[in-house]
């Protein structure tokens, strides 16, 4: 699975957007990109995943940059409770056991 | 209803000893894993498993062992366990082998003095 970059901390104002990125350089043609987030002491979370169309959910968007090198994860309207840890993870769709990888990710504090 | 339950929690535990871990899902999913998170919270897979096949990472000691006693239970067995085995461990399902979205549990959080 091809390796992620993610700043390792961002801030963001209560109600504001949050835009998380993410840089994925040597995804190959049949990799996803993958969003997950941990908010502290719980398991993961899934968020959001895409292959190369922008893709938006009732928690947030997904967006792919056109050669796909790198994603942006927007939070439209950030809420105290969505401060965790934001993981990029790039895979493809079936590997063997379904396992994800996931990075160091950006811890997202959302300040009042 | 909680969707992937562990217990317990919390285990304190001395060096050398052989614990238990337990997960159950009430989704109906096929697949389940197991993760570790160690402190410096970095999430690695240990185990992936359904009723077809068992597939390992490469970096887990072998005293470290699935037992799943039916489709919804999933149990990570340690044995001699050492002070790097402390970390969280997360228990999580997905519908089957292929599918996108994975479900954590709340983690267990395991101490070796």
């Amino acid at each position: 699975d091809a390796k992620t970059t993610q700043p390792p901390s961002m801030d963001c104002a209560e109600g504001r957007a949050a835009n998380l990125p993410c840089n994925h350089s040597t995804i190959s043609g049949n990799e996803y990109v993958y969003w997950y987030r941990q908010i502290h002491s719980q398991g993961p979370q899934y968020i959001i995943h895409g292959l190369k169309n922008n893709e938006t959910n009732e928690m947030a968007s997904l967006i792919i940059t056109e050669d796909r090198k790198s994603s942006t994860l927007i939070l439209p309207h950030a809420t105290l409770r969505d401060t965790a840890v934001y993981y990029c993870i790039v895979r493809v769709a079936y590997n063997a056991g379904n396992m994800l990888t996931f990075g160091g990710g950006t811890r997202l504090m959302v300040k009042p | 209803d909680t969707a992937v339950s562990q217990t317990p929690k919390y285990l304190v535990t001395q060096m050398g000893n052989d614990k238990s871990i337990k997960c159950e899902q009430n989704l109906g999913h096929d697949t389940m894993y197991w993760y570790k998170q160690d402190s410096k919270k970095f999430l690695k897979i240990m185990f992936s498993y359904n009723n077809k096949e068992l597939i390992i990472n490469e970096t887990v000691p072998n005293r470290f062992s699935p037992k799943s006693p039916d489709k919804a239970h999933l149990n990570l067995h340690i044995n001699s366990l050492e002070l790097g085995d402390s970390a969280v461990y997360f228990c999580a399902s997905s519908r089957d082998g292929t599918a996108d979205t994975q479900y954590f549990g709340p983690g267990t959080r395991l101490t070796v003095l």
